[in-house]
């Protein structure tokens, strides 16, 4: 089974620090996501990435950067967490190309963040 | 931007009956179509996809799709307590990476 691992279940931090959140996949997908999830809004894309070193900007990228130097990490940083932020980050993989899109997404277990 | 829209509910069933779930898209070049559970504070897991108009059954599961109507739907037959959940759904795109979801339908069967 593919295996999505984010770095962190719970995190606390404080307004103002950069934050950084780690997801790493283990079976050689080409596409990784992160999305956030609040009540009543849904799953929303914050950026994705389909190759290493190259990323798209999902729905709401603001105040979010991505990094990914390696094929099965896929960074999420907040470079002034605010308490805007405050959510549950959950991070996908996927197969690439073409026939990808008989395949759906694989999601880590999350990371609840909260900011004071 | 792709719209997914979904009956938010919550909807009730008791256990034994069928419930379900509608989906809604915009996206005309939607190609594949996904349904997620997604069980409180955890995250989603997939459970069911179908590619190609009409039924597709897996066990009590089955995805109903109409590509002129831009619409999806599950239904569970002999839901179970178990199957208490959020349901999303999400149409995938030509290289699946850009997926969007619906806001979910949370679904209670009672015992």
């Amino acid at each position: 089974d593919v295996k999505v691992t984010q770095s962190s279940r719970y995190l606390v931090k404080r307004t103002g620090e950069k934050v950084f959140l780690e997801c790493v996949q283990d079976m050689d997908h080409e596409n990784m996501f992160w999305y956030r999830q609040d009540p009543g809004l849904g799953l929303r894309l914050i950026y994705f990435s389909y190759d290493v070193k190259m990323k798209e900007k999902g729905d709401i990228p603001e105040g979010y950067s991505v990094s990914r130097e390696k094929k099965e990490r896929f960074s999420l940083i907040l470079e002034s967490a605010s308490t805007n932020q405050t959510s549950m980050y959950l991070c996908a993989s996927s197969l690439g190309g073409q026939d990808s899109a008989l395949y759906g997404y694989t999601f880590g277990s999350g990371t609840r963040l909260t900011v004071v | 931007q792709k719209e997914v829209e979904q009956n938010s509910g919550p909807l009730s069933v008791p256990e034994g009956a069928i419930a379900s779930l509608n989906c809604t898209y915009s996206d005309r070049g939607s190609q594949s179509f996904f349904w997620y559970r997604q069980y409180s504070g955890k995250s989603p897991e997939l459970i069911m996809s179908i590619y190609s108009n009409g039924d597709k059954e897996d066990g009590r599961f089955t995805a109903q799709l109409n590509k002129a109507s831009q619409y999806v739907s599950l239904l569970i037959r002999d839901s179970q307590p178990s199957d208490s959940a959020t349901y999303l759904c999400a149409p995938g795109g030509y290289n699946n990476n850009d997926m969007r979801f619906g806001a979910g339908t949370r679904l209670t069967v009672k015992p």
